[in-house]
Order: structure tokens, then C-alpha cells, then sequence
């Protein structure tokens, strides 16, 4: 049982590039979120999603896009990186809305942005 | 603004010597406190949720306790895998919000 699955565990990217931070759960999870953690501060929520086919914004979503087309999914896409996304970024999945923080977590994506 | 306070920021303690750690927070209406461990490197790992005040949680070395102002994470004789950061966060009940406030955690180290 995989869990939480995140792609890449690194990237460096120069600013204004794009890129898609990957997320899969093998848990038949209905909530997953996305997450930031930067030094000296919480973790901020970025977007989340009840269910296939519903997105919403968190605190920070500036930024980021999100789309869930699967239950499994949930890609969050940077469409012009910039260094303030410099940060260590979470996937998370938990069993329904309802408990969307008693969730599992991925291992972290690491983003530089240069 | 809902805020939630850590305290210490950074813990050391002998193997052995159990000690509390803070987490204070002010929201509009509490649907839920949550802990977390989080190891170097890794996700954050869910523990606890405590939704009222005069809850209790207990699950090995550790237990979560919840006032109308705080929650305490007591550890009763630690071990050094008991070293990593622990997190807290409020969910708050206002509008049905799934947006939680996190803490910034308190870094514990437990000496062998």
C-alpha cells in the first residue's frame, strides 16, 4: 500500500518556467490538499479538493492551479515559477472532507526556484 | 485571525524525562485541534485530534489534552525515536472552512 505518492522528491526551476508537481493516493480518499512549508512558519494550505472534479483555494493560492479529474489525482501546476515558490510543498489525502486533517501526507517536493 | 502558538520552540530532553509541549491558539469557534509528528525530510504523520475542551488522547509515550485556550502533548518517558518536530493546527468552525492554521512546531530532541 503506497499511500501518498509524490513526483518529483527535487526540482530546481529558473524563473518563469512551468511546471507540475505530481500527487497520487491509492487510499479511494475523497479529500486531498495540497500544501507549503517554508522555514519559520505553519504549513499553509494551497488549494484542496472535496471530491473528483471539485477544486477550491486554500490560504495562498496565488500561483498554483489544481484540476482533480480522478479520486487517485491531483497535480498541482506552477504556470510561472517565481523565487517566493522556493519551498518544501505537500500533498495530503485524508477519507472525506470532513476529516480533511486526519490525513495522510506525501514525502515533500523540494522546489528551488533560481 | 486565528493564530496558534508553539512552546518551546526547540526541546532537549535525556531519555527518560518526560516533559510537556505548548500549543495555544486563539480561533473563532474550534471544529478541531490536530498533532503531528513530522521526521527530518518526511510528511508531516497525523496523531491526534481532540475536538473539546477537557478531551484526552493517549497513544504510546504520548497524550493530548485540550483546555478552551491550549493543548498539551505530554510525553511520559521518552525515547530517542521519540525525536522529531510536532506540529499543531486548529480547524476552525466558521463558514464550514477546511482552512486550518498551522503552528510552527516544536523541534524535540531526546538524548540517549
Amino acid at each position: 500500500n503506497a499511500g501518498v505518492t509524490q513526483t518529483p522528491k527535487f526540482q530546481v526551476l529558473k524563473t518563469g518556467q512551468s511546471m507540475t508537481l505530481q500527487c497520487a493516493q491509492d487510499m479511494n480518499h475523497e479529500y486531498m490538499s495540497w500544501y507549503r512549508q517554508d522555514p519559520g512558519m505553519g504549513l499553509r494550505l494551497i488549494h484542496y479538493s472535496v471530491g473528483a472534479g471539485i477544486t477550491d483555494q486554500g490560504e495562498v493560492p496565488n500561483g498554483y492551479n489544481v484540476s482533480r479529474s480522478t479520486t487517485e489525482d491531483f497535480p498541482l501546476r506552477l504556470l510561472s515559477a517565481a523565487p517566493s515558490q522556493t519551498s518544501v510543498y505537500f500533498c495530503a489525502s485524508s477519507y472525506a472532507a470532513g476529516a480533511s486533517l486526519e490525513a495522510f501526507f506525501g514525502q515533500g517536493t523540494r522546489l528551488t526556484v533560481v | 485571525e486565528d493564530q496558534v502558538t508553539q512552546s518551546p520552540e526547540a526541546l532537549r530532553l535525556q531519555e527518560g524525562e518526560s516533559s510537556s509541549l505548548n500549543c495555544s491558539y486563539t480561533v473563532s469557534g474550534l471544529r478541531g485541534l490536530f498533532w503531528y509528528r513530522q521526521d527530518p525530510g518526511k510528511g508531516p504523520e497525523f496523531l491526534f485530534t481532540l475536538y473539546s475542551a477537557g478531551e484526552e488522547k493517549e497513544k504510546e509515550r504520548l497524550k493530548a489534552t485540550l483546555t478552551k485556550k491550549e493543548s498539551f502533548l505530554h510525553i511520559t518517558a521518552p525515547k530517542p525515536e521519540d525525536s522529531a518536530t510536532y506540529l499543531c493546527a486548529v480547524r476552525p468552525l466558521a463558514g464550514g472552512s477546511y482552512i486550518p492554521t498551522f503552528g510552527r512546531g516544536t523541534s524535540l530532541i531526546v538524548h540517549p
